[in-house]
C-alpha cells in the first residue's frame, strides 16, 4: 500500500521567513496530494491541494509543488506569520487517503 | 453551516468498559471515516464507509467497530477499551473525489 514520509517533524521559522515541508510517497498510481492545517484543539482543514496532472499550485502564500518522477511533494509558504503556526499534514491518494506523520510548524513574532 | 460533529470532545474511561463516539455530518456525503492521530506516526484510517450499511477496514481496525445506518451518522465503538486505545480521535466526510472535512476531535483516555 501507499507510504507517505514527512520532513521535518518540526520546523521554526522567524516571522517573514519562508518554510518548506516535504513529503515522499511510494505509489506511483496517486493522483491526489492533499495538504491539511491543524490548529490547536481543531481538525485538520484542506489548505491546498493538487492533483497528478499538475505540477504546481499556488494561493497567496502558500504553494505545492510536485515531482512525479521523484514522487515527491512539497509545500511552501512565504511571508510566514505567527498564525501561521500549527501542525501541517501531507497526504496521497491512490484509493483512499494515506497521511504523513506531520510537521510542527512555530512562526517566531 | 456545514460540518462534521463528534461527540464528546474529551472521554477518560477504564479498561473494559464500553464506550461509543458519536459523528455526525450535514452535508450529504457519502463517504464517513474514522482516524486516530498519535505522536510521530499522523492520521492512521480505522474504519470507513462509502455509503449507507457499507463500511470496511482501514489501517488499524483492531478493536473498534462501526455502523453506517443513516448516511450523516457514523459511530464508533470500543467494545473493550483497552490503554493502548488513548489517542485523538478523529471523523471525517467526504462527497466523491471532494476534499476530506474532519470533526475537531475526540480525546480519548482509557486507563
Amino acid at each position: 500500500g501507499e507510504n507517505v514520509e514527512q520532513h521535518p517533524s518540526t520546523l521554526s521559522v522567524q516571522e517573514g521567513d519562508s518554510a518548506v515541508i516535504k513529503c515522499t510517497y511510494s505509489d506511483s498510481a496517486s493522483n491526489y496530494f492533499p495538504w491539511y492545517k491543524q490548529e490547536l484543539g481543531k481538525g485538520p482543514q484542506l489548505i491546498i491541494d493538487i492533483r497528478s496532472n499538475v505540477g504546481e499550485k499556488k494561493d497567496q502564500r502558500i504553494a505545492v509543488t510536485l515531482n512525479k518522477t521523484a514522487k515527491h511533494f512539497s509545500l511552501h509558504i512565504t511571508e510566514t506569520q505567527p498564525e501561521d503556526s500549527a501542525v501541517y499534514f501531507c497526504a496521497a491518494k491512490t484509493g483512499d487517503m494515506r497521511f504523513g506523520a506531520g510537521t510542527r510548524l512555530t512562526v517566531k513574532p | 453551516e456545514a460540518q462534521v460533529t463528534q461527540n464528546p470532545r474529551y472521554l477518560i474511561t477504564v479498561t473494559g468498559k464500553k464506550l461509543t463516539v458519536t459523528c455526525s455530518q450535514n452535508m450529504n456525503h457519502e463517504y464517513m471515516s474514522w482516524y486516530r492521530q498519535d505522536p510521530g506516526l499522523g492520521l492512521r484510517q480505522i474504519y470507513y464507509s462509502m455509503n449507507v450499511e457499507v463500511t470496511d477496514k482501514g489501517d488499524v481496525p483492531e478493536g473498534y467497530k462501526v455502523s453506517r445506518k443513516e448516511k450523516r451518522n457514523f459511530p464508533l465503538i470500543l467494545e473493550s477499551p483497552s490503554p493502548n486505545q488513548t489517542s485523538l480521535y478523529f471523523c471525517a466526510s467526504r462527497r466523491g473525489n471532494s476534499p476530506l472535512h474532519f470533526g475537531n476531535g475526540t480525546r480519548l483516555t482509557v486507563t
